[in-house]
């Protein structure tokens, strides 16, 4: 009840393509729902994170869309260019219990110039 | 700069031999927390730490030991490490716990032979 899972594992697009990446989860006291994106050689960074009160976030060129009675929440990247070729992980942490972060598998995206 | 220090960044090791990887954060943040990342797997958190002298345990804390003494280090420590240990270790602060931003370090890559 604890895991994330994220889907695809491995991501590839063309420039100016929309990618897309999935995540379901199960626990609904769930309540914090980041992003994090990481390049070879480096520790994640945030991207972005959503709480489930609203359904969509956008911050420039990535969007978080948020389905609370599917219990799942998407990644889009617009315009996508090859700079944004990462690894993407996403999270969930509880209300009540801040020191939990859990997080899930990571999708390897390459954008092919 | 702001920023999450790991040492070292790589470390060889044997069966047994007890090691240390320290991390420090000059950000004055109250939490600290450990994760280990693997092919497939994603972070998954070893130890947590909401403040000074306050540790708990992740989802993957056997074979790890952590310390919080002081606001600004969070050491991690493998008393007798094993050739399961082998991963690459990031350390992550907040300003308070998991539902505000992480700020990983760059990551320390153990192996264990």
């Amino acid at each position: 009840q604890q895991q994330v899972k994220q889907s695809p594992q491995s991501l590839i697009v063309q420039k100016g393509g929309i990618p897309i990446i999935n995540c379901a989860y199960e626990n609904t006291a769930f309540d914090y729902f980041p992003w994090y994106q990481q390049f070879p050689g480096k520790g994640p960074a945030l991207l972005i994170a959503i709480r489930p009160d609203v359904s969509e976030k956008k911050e420039g060129r990535f969007t978080i869309s948020f389905n609370k009675s599917a219990k799942q929440f998407s990644l889009h990247i617009m315009d996508s260019q090859p700079g944004d070729s990462a690894t993407y992980f996403c999270a969930a942490s509880s209300r009540g219990n801040t020191g939990k972060l859990i997080f899930g598998q990571g999708t390897t995206l390459q954008v092919k110039p | 700069e702001a920023q999450v220090t790991q040492n070292p960044r790589y470390l060889i090791t044997v069966t047994g031999k007890k090691l240390t990887v320290t991390c420090s954060q000059n950000m004055n943040h109250e939490y600290m927390s450990w994760y280990r990342q693997d092919p497939g797997l994603g972070l998954r958190q070893i130890y947590y730490s909401m403040n000074v002298e306050v540790t708990d345990k992740g989802d993957v804390p056997e074979g790890y030991k952590v310390s919080r003494k002081e606001k600004r280090n969070f050491p991690l420590i493998l008393e007798s490490p094993s050739p399961n240990q082998t991963s690459l270790y990031f350390c992550a602060s907040s300003l308070m716990g998991s539902n505000s931003p992480l700020h990983f370090g760059n990551g320390t890559r153990l192996t264990v032979t």
